[in-house]
């Protein structure tokens, strides 16, 4: 079935360090993919998106480009901040409409 | 407009009680999902539905009851409860998945003891 897989967190960063969050799909025909930010105590929040191939999703500084010769949809962000600290889960959308997640990246930004 | 609407936000339940999280939106979508996050497994589906009276099992069901009377809500049913059901919550909605993504209400976290 389709998957989703992320690389193991946490990631710790100094503030305005480059970020790059891993994720790789597994999925029949032409997904969606989705990342999703998860800020402490809180619900799930969509931050960018991407519903076919080459296309580049991009909000507040983070960008993600879907690629599928590699089925790769990998998050980056030039210069984050203390603020971006939260879980970040990759996701897709296959043939139903049934969203499958990945198990999260939590991202720490010191000062 | 209100988005996703999940109540309660906290509940403690003995082992063997039932209870009912309830889901509601106020957005006229038509794909509605109920997840369980637990730490270091993501989230997982449980139940899932694209329309009044259609809903669908989803990676993890057992012990769950769906069902959907309306449009606006899809109330989550624990029949007997285990300590293996404590976890958070999600319930989440959708015009078109594919499309736009999901919606997600701020969740419930349920502890079974």
């Amino acid at each position: 079935g389709d998957s989703v897989t992320q690389m193991e967190g946490p990631v710790t960063l100094s503030e305005e360090a480059f970020l790059t969050i891993n994720c790789t799909y597994t999925a029949t025909g032409y997904p969606s993919l989705f990342w999703y930010v998860q800020y402490p105590g809180e619900g799930l929040q969509l931050l960018l998106k991407a519903t076919k191939a080459d296309d580049k999703g991009s909000n507040k500084g983070f960008e993600a480009t879907y690629r599928k010769e590699t089925t790769s949809f990998h998050l980056e962000k030039g210069s984050v901040q203390v603020s971006d600290s939260a879980v970040y889960f990759c996701a897709l959308t296959g043939n139903t409409d049934k969203l499958i997640f990945g198990t999260g990246t939590r991202l720490q930004v010191f000062p | 407009n209100a988005g996703v609407t999940q109540t309660p936000k906290f509940q403690v339940l003995k082992t063997g009680q039932s209870m009912t999280l309830q889901c509601a939106q106020d957005m006229n979508h038509e794909y509605m999902s109920w997840y369980r996050q637990d730490p270091g497994m993501g989230l997982r589906l449980i139940h899932y539905s694209v329309g009044a009276g259609i809903t669908d099992q989803g990676e993890v069901p057992n012990g769950y009851n769906v069902s959907r009377s309306t449009t606006e809500d899809f109330p989550l049913r624990l029949l007997s409860a285990a300590p293996s059901q404590t976890s958070v919550y999600f319930c989440a909605s959708s015009y078109s998945g594919k499309t736009y993504g999901y919606t997600f209400g701020s969740g419930t976290r349920l502890t079974v003891v």
